[in-house]
């Protein structure tokens, strides 16, 4: 059974800090990674996906992998009250079809 | 406007009346899934298709069916509902599936199903 593991939170930040936020996977062939944010009774939005070692930068956000430690996080600079949410991390597997969910870290943002 | 329409949104039920959630996309999208979520299980699949007429099961797909018959539409559903249905299902499209594709999944609103 493929995992994804997540710190439920919640994760409280005040606003202008910065969010760090961490997720840990088990199948070591997971190729694909993808954060996603869930407000409450909303759907999942994809914020940010990476493919390869290393950091990718979008605004304020930054996701960053590490495949032979089996570790994705995301960062949120200058945190907003407006990403007060729930945060997914999700993995696939190589030649998967399937993406496997995270429980989700709730982060609050104190103004 | 590119979307993933469920519907019902909401739904209470009772135990044993079949029910077909519906789930259509109009971005010509080839991979389809449906996932639940739970207070402190996160969101589990389901049911999954790659294609038409090609589908197959996710983590969690006892108790429903599914069917691929057009590209756009991925119904799910509930032969014989029971009370642990009782959850929020969300209908999801890609361009392609997972595994190496760079194509992010677009969820629907979401369907509240209440199983009593």
């Amino acid at each position: 059974q493929k995992e994804v593991e997540q710190n439920s939170g919640p994760l409280s930040v005040p606003e202008g800090a910065i969010a760090s936020l961490n997720c840990t996977y088990s199948d070591r062939g997971s190729q694909s990674f993808f954060w996603y944010r869930q407000y409450s009774g909303k759907s999942p939005e994809l914020i940010m996906s990476i493919y390869s070692n290393g950091d990718k930068e979008d605004g304020r956000f930054t996701a960053q992998l590490n495949k032979a430690s089996q570790y994705v996080s995301l960062l949120i600079r200058d945190s907003q009250p407006s990403d007060s949410a729930t945060y997914l991390c999700a993995v696939n597997g190589a030649g998967s079809y399937q993406l496997t969910f995270g429980k989700g870290t709730k982060l609050s943002v104190i103004p | 406007e590119a979307q993933v329409t469920q519907n019902p949104r909401y739904l209470i039920t009772v135990t044993g009346k079949k029910l077909t959630v519906t789930c259509s996309q109009n971005m010509n999208h080839e991979y389809m899934s449906w996932y639940r979520q739970d207070p402190g299980l996160g969101l589990r699949q389901i049911y999954y298709s790659m294609n038409v007429e090609v589908t197959d099961k996710g983590d969690v797909p006892e108790g429903y069916k599914v069917s691929r018959k057009e590209k756009r539409n991925f119904p799910l559903i509930l032969e014989s509902p029971s009370p642990n249905q009782t959850s929020l299902y969300f209908c999801a499209s890609s361009f392609q599936g997972g595994g190496g594709s760079n194509q992010p999944q677009h969820f629907g609103d979401g369907t509240r199903l209440s199983i009593l």
